[in-house]
């Protein structure tokens, strides 16, 4: 069972960026996935959830109307595409698979 | 939104030594959907124990959790050296998932 999250970066106050997290070794299709995020030096906060259908989501309300979870379950694959990024979105992004699988991890810097 | 609260935020204590970490719930956690993690600087948490008392895969007897309602418990029974780390305590029986801020168990 592996994740492994990617297209992390620096980017710029308002910008756009797109982060994908490649599953491996189950049944992707069957599991609901969730995204988490960590703050430098912080503790961990819930950002988005996605059924295995994708047809339900659910956001934080501070990355409501700005982040759009969704998956791709034929290619085994789960993304989160932020928008209108905030210096306070600087994070390292997780992917989760129920609460006993989680990726490495993607920094997302927003800095000018 | 279930508030959880951790309780002491750091513990000093030495190699040997028991450690328990305390987790309060705002409101009860049903099904005791609560979790433990461990993690160390620069990885992913780890899953320690799941709906509140359940050892995860290869996690070692020394690790234990207890609790139910508002109030759970992790014990670490025998600290050993890599034991010494930030541990969250976690709801997973509603959305918005919460997380405790974290208790830091450091060397003495």
């Amino acid at each position: 069972v592996q994740l492994v999250e990617s297209g992390g970066g620096l980017v710029q106050p308002g910008g756009s960026l797109r982060l994908s997290c490649a599953a491996s070794g189950f049944t992707f299709r069957t599991y609901w996935m969730h995204w988490v995020r960590q703050a430098p030096g912080k503790g961990l906060t819930w950002v988005a959830l996605i059924s295995s259908d994708g047809r339900t989501t659910n956001y934080a309300d501070s990355v409501k109307g700005r982040f759009t979870v969704s998956r791709d379950n034929a290619k085994n694959t789960l993304y989160l595409q932020m928008n209108s990024l905030r210096a306070e979105d600087t994070a390292v992004y997780y992917c989760v698979r129920n609460v006993e699988c989680w990726g490495q991890g993607t920094l997302v810097t927003v800095s000018s | 939104e279930i508030v959880l609260t951790q309780s002491p935020g750091t513990l000093s204590l030495s190699p040997g030594e028991r450690a328990t970490l305390s987790c309060r719930a705002s409101q009860s956690v049903s099904s005791s959907s609560l979790a433990w993690y461990q993690q160390k600087p620069g990885q992913a948490p780890r899953l320690l124990i799941y709906v509140a008392s359940s050892r995860a895969t290869g996690i070692p007897d020394r690790f234990s959790g207890s609790g139910s309602g508002t109030d759970f418990t992790l014990t670490i029974s025998r600290l050993e050296p890599e034991d010494f780390a930030v541990y969250y305590c976690q709801q997973y029986v509603t959305s918005p998932w919460t997380f405790g801020q974290g208790t830091k168990v450091e060397i003495k």
